[in-house]
């Protein structure tokens, strides 16, 4: 029973197009994050919920627009996708604020 | 701001050598530290953490000090096996009430047979 899980796992999409990631957790955690890593391997954080209330939102370009309907649940839509979005993105959740985020497995998405 | 610096990768290594992954870090006040370990194809996972100064942290066979007269929170293991290779992620706690793991830039660790 996977504790995160992200879909899809690839995206390959052309410039413009706008594009949906969805994140589930069966943790009960009350904490999700959205992190962006590129090719490099460099994380770094987008957004996080706490019990559906956005708490972060790291300069992203509007562009990217977060929703949480419940707690469960953090997806991720991007309008107008250009060449840069190319990354994996990863999905994470904790127990309240411990630091101890548990990851999902990435959307590796792919911008032509 | 809060900042983590690890050392440049890739790393590589035989079988049984001794590992040292250096990570220094930039904070104000008293941060949590964090290594995760990133399986090929997989995400992040937490390895183990320090959450005062002079705490280890230790898992399967890894263990790392909080420093503070350093800032240093090192990654060390005495015999590594072909199943460590992986990235490891240095990471802090941000205190600010935001609540956010700060990573470093990640160290790509290769174990030869």
């Amino acid at each position: 029973d996977t504790a995160v899980s992200q879909t899809p796992k690839y995206l390959v999409t052309q410039m413009g197009n706008d594009k949906s990631i969805k994140c589930e957790q069966n943790l009960g955690h009350d904490t999700m994050y959205w992190y962006k890593q590129d090719s490099k391997k460099f994380l770094k954080i987008m957004f996080s919920y706490n019990n559906k209330e956005l708490i972060i939102n790291e300069t992203v370009p509007n562009r990217f627009s977060p929703k949480s309907p419940d707690k469960a649940h953090l997806n991720l839509h991007i309008n107008s996708l250009e060449l840069g979005d190319s990354a994996v993105y990863f999905c994470a959740s904790s127990p309240r604020y411990t630091g101890e985020l548990f990851f999902g497995e990435g959307s590796r998405l792919t911008v032509l | 701001g809060n900042s983590v610096t690890q050392m440049e990768g890739p790393v590589t290594l035989s079988e049984e050598a001794f590992l040292t992954i250096n990570c220094t870090y930039t904070a104000t006040g008293y941060p949590s530290l964090f290594w995760y370990v990133q399986y090929p194809g997989e995400g992040l996972q937490l390895l183990l953490k320090a959450t005062k100064a002079d705490d280890k942290g230790s898992n399967k066979g890894f263990e790392a000090t909080y420093r503070k007269e350093t800032t240093s929170f090192h990654l060390e293991k005495g015999s590594v096996q072909v199943s460590d290779s992986a990235v490891y992620f240095c990471a802090l706690s941000d205190q600010s009430g935001a609540q956010k793991l700060v990573f470093g830039q990640g160290t790509r660790l290769t174990i030869n047979p």
